[in-house]
């Protein structure tokens, strides 16, 4: 049983294109967040949802947009794709909001490339 | 402002010595620190976390330590095993709040 899966695992696009990855987790969780991992291995926090609510909005471009439909999904949706978004996405889920003893809980990341 | 640094990118242990990997950190307002394990095409998986209010915590063969004076927290692996060759990222957060990463250290355990 996967705790948060995403999809799709890879995603090759081209500039200027849209595109969304999905998540979803069932471990009943009220968190859930996005990720990015650049080439440098840094992983930093996009995004985060409490209960379909956003909570935490790093500076992002606008050109990325997430969607809670409910406390167990969160997509990301991102226009205008430029060669800089290319980056491994992590979708976690926490129960609270990431304080003591919670933990995130990863998927296995979609690696996206813009050509 | 990297808040949270792992300085060594890597680090080779021979199987069955201890492992160290070190993190220091910048924000006085942290008071959770977590370790995170991961394998390649894999997302990080919780290892192991401590509090500020303590300055040790130990689950099997993995110990972590925190110097809150010198913002400074390690992760100890004894023994160590081929299986334990991953990344390891160390994350701070405060209270409620949002996780800060390290960069990661690779780990290399030579059998």
């Amino acid at each position: 049983d996967t705790a948060v899966s995403q999809t799709p695992k890879y995603l090759v696009t081209q500039m200027g294109n849209d595109k969304s990855i999905k998540c979803e987790q069932n471990l009943g969780h009220d968190t859930m967040y996005w990720y990015k991992q650049d080439s440098k291995k840094f992983l930093k926090i996009m995004f985060s949802y409490n209960n379909k609510e956003l909570i935490i909005n790093e500076t992002v471009p606008n050109r990325f947009s997430p969607k809670s439909p409910d406390k167990a999904h969160l997509n990301l949706h991102i226009n205008s794709l430029e060669l800089g978004d290319s980056a491994v996405y992590f979708c976690a889920s926490s129960q609270g909001q990431g304080g003591v003893s919670s933990p995130l809980h990863f998927g296995n990341g979609t690696r996206l490339t813009v050509t | 402002d990297q808040q949270v640094k792992q300085n060594s990118p890597s680090l080779s242990v021979q199987e069955g010595r201890i492992s160290i990997l070190n993190c220091d950190y910048t924000n006085s307002m942290f008071d959770y620190f977590l370790w995170y394990k991961k394998y390649p095409a894999e997302g990080p998986t919780f290892l192991i976390s401590i509090s500020s209010i303590k300055d040790k915590n130990e689950d099997g063969r993995f110990t972590v330590f925190l110097n809150k004076s010198a913002k400074h927290l390690s992760l100890h692996i004894v023994p160590s095993q081929p299986g334990d060759s991953a990344v390891y990222f160390c994350a701070a957060s405060a209270w409620a709040g949002k996780s800060t990463f390290g960069d990661g250290t690779t780990l290399t355990v030579k059998p």
